[in-house]
């Protein structure tokens, strides 16, 4: 079954509103989360890097003030993007890093969260 | 800057048959390298890992291969299915808490 789990799978939202994506690792503590973002038939690109108790990493290009990282536990991270813009639509993934049942510190993706700025 | 390129943006096999998608790289030396499969409108699954120091990795159909002197990984599927239809990516890594850089992804399609 899933390991990390993303919410809302689709939102629409209007355009000026922020809107918020949870993602949560289900049976293992992620000390290590990240965010990423896909325009369709493009590769996925990392946003940001985000670890427990501490400020995330944005990568260059990324706005920190547009898309706010919170990874308040070792279970759950979130982004909220911001005043949306009809340009911010796309596809968001988020991925931990931790030890779960198959043991091994790996790499596990969420099912990604579709957003649309109407 | 790294690159990471995958052969081709879509493959057309017939059912039966062995894909083979490329993953070619510069500027960059990898841990482990990752393939994973993504569906339309879904997140990435992962497949299988295969480190620096591995020549080859088997997993039923799937056999991947990594030569670090070419800067080259293969992932080959065998007695490919229409079911193995979808998007696949290759991803470079360093360690566990560090980000996978994605490639651009092959669309295979199977056909019966």
């Amino acid at each position: 079954g899933a390991v990390v789990s993303q919410h809302p799978s689709r939102v629409i939202c209007k355009s000026g509103t922020s809107v918020k994506i949870e993602c949560r690792s289900l049976d293992f503590q992620a000390t290590t989360m990240f965010w990423y973002r896909q325009f369709p038939k493009q590769s996925l690109m990392l946003m940001a890097t985000s670890n427990e108790g501490s400020k995330a990493t944005y990568e260059q290009g990324v706005e920190k003030d547009k898309f706010l990282i919170n990874h308040a536990s070792l279970t759950l991270s979130t982004l909220t993007v911001t005043s949306a813009h009809p340009e911010d639509s796309s596809f968001y993934i988020c991925s931990a890093s931790g030890q779960a049942q198959k043991g091994g510190n790996t790499i596990y993706f969420g099912e990604g969260s579709w957003l649309t700025v109407v | 800057s790294q690159k990471i390129e995958q052969n081709s943006e879509a493959l057309n096999i017939q059912e039966g048959k062995t894909a083979t998608l490329t993953c070619n790289y510069t500027n960059y030396s990898p841990a482990y390298l990752q393939w994973y499969r993504q569906d339309p409108g879904r997140g990435p699954v992962f497949l299988l890992l295969i480190r620096e120091n591995e020549k080859e990795k088997r997993k039923e159909r799937l056999k991947v291969t990594f030569d670090t002197t070419l800067k080259q990984s293969l992932f080959h599927i065998t007695a490919s299915q229409p079911a193995d239809s979808a998007t696949y990516l290759c991803a470079l890594g360093d360690s566990g808490n560090t980000p996978l850089v994605f490639g651009k992804g092959t669309r295979l399609s199977v056909i019966a």
